[in-house]
């Protein structure tokens, strides 16, 4: 089955230390996003691949950066967490096509827990 | 800057009954609205899709309505049961750019 695979789903690292989520994807969808949701709030979008050209949202933070080697794949890289950043990261997929119909599809989350 | 509202926030009712769940969002103009289902510690799954220039969509026991020019939209659920219960949120996709702004959701209880 198409889908949108997220790993690790779960992930411990330290305050400060580097870490590194990982999206794939094999719906062939040319937009690529991420999103931070804290507990009980609604998804805020961190920033999204349309192709290659990235696009940053205003408010996110210079602490996170992200990658897409290629269509399948993108990567969100926290530089150095803090505990504040402890959410859970929803990656999701849409196409944009000739009729424009932008459907998202959602990976099943990463939660990073800082310690 | 679009902002969307839901409301209720939180919704508790016995198995079968028929439920509305809204949505409203203060700039009417958007390209889609897109209704999506949590559940606790899960990602999103999508329920229903609705263009700019359609009224409704349906799926199944759901069926999803859009007033653009009022800044709503209803999800209706028929015959509620207890594997319905979830957080239900609305997103928005405005005609400026290619991101969708979400509301705070609904927790919806069926209770057997």
């Amino acid at each position: 089955d198409a889908m949108v695979i997220q790993n690790p789903r779960y992930q411990v690292t330290q305050f400060g230390k580097p870490v590194t989520l990982s999206c794939s994807q094999t719906l062939n969808h040319n937009v690529m996003y991420w999103y931070q949701q804290k507990s009980s709030q609604a998804p805020k979008l961190l920033f999204h691949y349309y192709d290659k050209d990235f696009n940053n949202e205003a408010d996110t933070p210079d602490n996170f950066q992200s990658r897409r080697p290629n269509t399948s794949f993108c990567f969100l890289d926290i530089r150095s967490p803090g505990l504040g950043d402890a959410a859970m990261y929803l990656c999701a997929t849409s196409r944009d096509t000739m009729d424009r119909v932008f459907e998202q599809y959602f990976g099943p989350g990463t939660r990073l827990t800082v310690t | 800057k679009q902002e969307v509202t839901q409301i209720p926030a939180a919704l508790s009712v016995p198995e079968g009954e028929n439920l509305v769940l809204n949505c409203s969002f203060t700039d009417s103009a958007i390209y889609n609205l897109q209704w999506f289902r949590q559940d606790p510690g899960k990602g999103l799954t999508s329920l229903l899709l609705i263009q700019s220039s359609q009224r409704e969509q349906t799926s199944g026991r759901l069926n999803a309505s859009l007033d653009k020019s009022s800044g709503r939209s209803t999800l209706y659920i028929a015959a509620s049961q207890p594997g319905d219960s979830a957080t239900y949120l609305c997103a928005v996709r405005d005609n400026y750019g290619q991101n969708f702004v979400f509301g705070p959701g609904t927790r919806l209880s069926v209770l057997p």
